[in-house]
């Protein structure tokens, strides 16, 4: 079975430090999504990946991508209490027919991510 | 641009009843999923649809069904409810099966 793996999966760190989610995966996959999901309500999505080496940033959040490691990271800088919310991989096999019963997108657990002031 | 919307947003059943959810797609997406979404097993894909075709199902029992219609709207029906089936049930609609999949606001499902 296919699998994507986030760690940690529980994050509390106080404002202003940076830190680092990472998203191991288990499969051959080029595209590689972030949604964020705030209690209660669905998923947003931040950033997508679309190739090895992709980067890409948004405010005092970057992601990034490795196909090769199969790996991408999701650093936090100088974290604000407005990022608390639960963060998940997605990592996307709708182009390599892999999907079948797990669908398109195999998502990690999440991480749940706890700023404090 | 409308986002995707999903009906009722919230239910309330009791064990061996069933339930219709509804998805409306953002206009010009044709392709629609839904997942399962449990403290315990966390995202889980239900079914994916596209032009009105289930293209891919989940590991789930026959209870679940789902359809497609022809202006991209999708259902999915949860007959014989199960406590286990308490649930936020999201949809979510992109131009393709290849594209970023957008995610509606989902369905809490509570079955006592």
């Amino acid at each position: 079975e296919l699998k994507v793996e986030q760690n940690p999966l529980f994050l509390s760190m106080q404002e202003g430090k940076n830190y680092t989610i990472y998203c191991n995966y288990s499969t051959t996959s080029d595209r590689l999504y972030w949604y964020r999901q705030d209690p209660g309500k669905s998923l947003e999505s931040l950033f997508v990946l679309l190739s090895n080496g992709a980067v890409k940033q948004e405010g005092r959040l970057m992601a990034s991508l490795d196909t090769k490691a199969r790996l991408s990271t999701l650093h936090i800088t100088a974290a604000v209490h407005d990022l608390s919310a639960t963060y998940f991989c997605a990592v996307d096999l709708s182009h390599s027919r892999s999907g079948g019963s797990q669908g398109n997108l195999i998502f990690g657990k999440g991480t749940k991510l706890s700023v404090k002031p | 641009k409308a986002g995707v919307t999903q009906t009722p947003r919230y239910l309330i059943k009791t064990r061996g009843q069933q339930v219709t959810l509804s998805c409306s797609p953002i206009s010009g997406h044709r392709s629609v999923s839904w997942y399962q979404q449990t403290p315990g097993q966390g995202l889980q894909f239900l079914f994916e649809y596209f032009s009105e075709t289930q293209r891919n199902k989940g590991n789930f029992p026959g209870r679940f069904s789902g359809r497609q219609f022809s202006n991209s709207r999708s259902e999915m029906n949860v007959s014989t409810l199960e406590l286990g089936d308490s649930a936020l049930y999201l949809c979510a609609s992109g131009l393709t099966m290849r594209e970023t999949q957008y995610f509606g606001p989902g369905t809490r499902l509570l079955v006592l």
